[in-house]
Order: C-alpha cells, then sequence, then structure tokens
C-alpha cells in the first residue's frame, strides 16, 4: 500500500476562496482523521470518521470548515470562505478502528501546507 | 478535553548519549500510545505503538514504556546519533477512538 495519500501538498489561495483538501486512507482502514498543525498550537484534532461516518467534529473550528467522506476510500476538508488565520498544515491519518483489530497502529500522509494570503 | 504533556520541549544532547523524552497524560483510561517521529516539513512517522496492557515495547535502539496509573510515558533512544535529531510526539487513544497529541518534544543531536 502506497500509504495515507493527501493532495495537493501545497495550496496558497487567497482569502475568501473555497480550499478543499483530500485525503486516500490505507485500503482496509475503517478509521479517519484530520488534524491542524500550527506552531502556537501544535497538532489539533479537527474530525474523525469511523467507518466513513463522523463521529466527532468539536475540532473544527468555525462553521467555514466541513469535512465529508462518501466513501471508504476518500475523504475531504472543505474551508469555505478561507482566512489567513487558516494558515497551517493540515493533517490526515487512518488506522484500523477500535475493536476491529489488533494492530490500531495509526499513519499519517505527508500533510497538506495551506497558505491563505 | 484530555490534556497530553511532552517534557522538555527542546532537549539538545552530544552524539552517544542516552536520552529520555517524557510524556503525560490526565486520564488513565486509554486504549494505546503511540510515538512518532516528525522531521521538519514533514509528515509524521509511527516508531512504537504500546497497547494498554503492555509496560513496554521495543524497536533498534529505541524503547517505550507506560504507566497507565501514574498516567505516563517514556521513550528512551539509546546511543543517540545526529540523525535522531527531530520533534518527537506522543499520541494517546481513548476507547471513544480519538486520538490526542502532546507538544512534542524538539531533538537536537550534536555531533
Amino acid at each position: 500500500d502506497a500509504g495515507v495519500i493527501q493532495s495537493p501538498r501545497h495550496e496558497v489561495t487567497e482569502m475568501g476562496q473555497e480550499v478543499t483538501l483530500r485525503c486516500k486512507p490505507i485500503s482496509g482502514h475503517n478509521s479517519l482523521f484530520w488534524y491542524r498543525q500550527t506552531m502556537m498550537r501544535g497538532l489539533e484534532l479537527l474530525i474523525y470518521f469511523n467507518n466513513n461516518v463522523p463521529i466527532d467534529d468539536s475540532g473544527m473550528p468555525e462553521d467555514r470548515f466541513s469535512a465529508k467522506m462518501p466513501n471508504a476510500s476518500f475523504s475531504t476538508l472543505k474551508i469555505q470562505p478561507s482566512e489567513p488565520r487558516d494558515s497551517a498544515v493540515y493533517f490526515c491519518a487512518s488506522s484500523l478502528a477500535i475493536g476491529q483489530g489488533s494492530n490500531t497502529e495509526a499513519f499519517f500522509g505527508q500533510g497538506t501546507r495551506l497558505t491563505v494570503v | 478535553k484530555q490534556e497530553v504533556t511532552q517534557i522538555p520541549a527542546a532537549l539538545s544532547v552530544p552524539e552517544g548519549e542516552n536520552l529520555v523524552l517524557n510524556c503525560s497524560f490526565t486520564d488513565s483510561a486509554i486504549y494505546n500510545l503511540q510515538w512518532f517521529r516528525q522531521d521538519p516539513g514533514k509528515g509524521l512517522t509511527s516508531l512504537l505503538l504500546i497497547q494498554s496492557s503492555q509496560r513496554e515495547q521495543t524497536s533498534g535502539r529505541l524503547n517505550a514504556s507506560l504507566d497507565k496509573s501514574s498516567g505516563r510515558s517514556t521513550l528512551y533512544i539509546a546511543a543517540s546519533q545526529p540523525g535522531d535529531s527531530a520533534t518527537y510526539l506522543c499520541a494517546v487513544r481513548f476507547p471513544g477512538n480519538q486520538f490526542y497529541f502532546g507538544t512534542g518534544t524538539s531533538l537536537t543531536v550534536i555531533p
């Protein structure tokens, strides 16, 4: 397996534009996590899915943020409209859900570096 | 929200030294704990996973221990090398499937 794949790797956009980040989890994994990393706040859990269903989105900072997982092999994180303070590295991670197997090790993608100007 | 703390925030050691990184968490009802490494501008690489029923895990020069009752984990790196320079993060997973990260320890190994 190629691991968790995120796209794009870098995104520069103007304030007010819509941004869509994409993630393909490892095949067979049924938990997917979206994180945001900044120098000030470290790694923050935004939302996670089990079996394509959002379980906890309490970390999503505002209504401008939304995430979907239409199937087991694809998820998106959308910011509309984007603001300069959204600039950060966004990571996606996947694993087996607890209770679905003995190996629940999580694996991360390479991240998307978002810059909103 | 769970609190996961890592001390120290930064550490600089000469090559060859053994070192210990610390991770503490407030809720002992964890499912497992995972240590990651992050190089500048890169993603997170999994180093070790310890289940809540285990006391330690070893991989090469790395040894991670877990003491659930005291809410602590340590990552021991033996015979450090300049290539070990990176940020090390611990992540605690709870039965509800949430994953919370510590603030990280930035390690520099001086040749």
